[in-house]
């Protein structure tokens, strides 16, 4: 079957970085990606690895590494509106599996 | 604004009920997809349509179905409705699509929100 995890809650301080871990267990991998959804809002498509290693979109930067099913979503220079939950989703075959999200609270 | 947009907004119903939801994907995306988000559950995949053909399966339950119309529009039909269905729904587009490959940029609509008592 497919799993992923990742941490339930985090909170960091404004102007600092902050790091979501992703481990994920599926057959069929595709690539990993994250989403950001604001309370009442829809998911945003962040970031997509399909490949090792980092892959930086401005202030945001994902990664990959698929020897471990493992990847991250790196968000520096936090701003008060990153606070958010974060989805880490795998692509297989056929089918797309969300985590179950991480509340990112940034604080002053 | 990501484009789709998805009606109604809000939807209120009773046990036993059928409703019908309704998604319009941005223009120029040729495939669409159904999510379900629950407070207990996440966010779910449940099904894609790709050019008006149904391209892969997720979590979807036999009492719900979904079509893709020539003019690309969407929607998803939940019949016999249990209290347990209740969530947000997500519809959202892609440029493509292809079967098994979910690398495409997916862009949600605002969701509707179903209640049923």
């Amino acid at each position: 079957g497919q799993s992923l995890e990742q941490p339930s809650e985090v909170t960091a301080v404004e102007g600092a970085i902050v790091q979501i871990n992703c481990t994920y267990q599926t057959s069929g991998f595709y690539g990993l990606s994250w989403y950001q959804q604001h309370d009442g809002g829809a998911p945003t498509f962040l970031s997509y690895n399909a490949l090792d290693g980092l892959e930086e979109t401005g202030r945001f930067s994902s990664f990959l590494s698929r020897s471990d099913s493992y990847g991250y979503l790196l968000l520096q220079e936090l701003q008060m509106k990153d606070s958010a939950s974060y989805f880490c989703a795998v692509g297989g075959a056929n089918n797309l599996f969300f985590g179950t999200g991480t509340r990112l609270t940034v604080i002053p | 604004d990501s484009g789709v947009t998805q009606t109604p907004k809000h939807l209120i119903t009773a046990t036993g009920q059928r409703v019908t939801l309704r998604c319009s994907p941005r223009s120029g995306d040729l495939s669409v997809y159904w999510y379900q988000q629950s407070l207990d559950q996440g966010l779910q995949f449940l099904i894609q349509y790709y050019n008006g053909e149904e391209r892969a399966k997720g979590n979807i339950l036999e009492r719900f179905s979904a079509q893709q119309f020539p003019d690309l529009h969407s929607e998803l039909n939940l019949s016999s409705l249990e209290l347990g269905d209740s969530a947000l729904y997500f519809c959202a587009s892609s440029v493509e699509g292809l079967a098994g490959d979910f690398t495409d940029t997916q862009y949600f609509g605002p969701g509707t929100r179903l209640t049923v008592l």
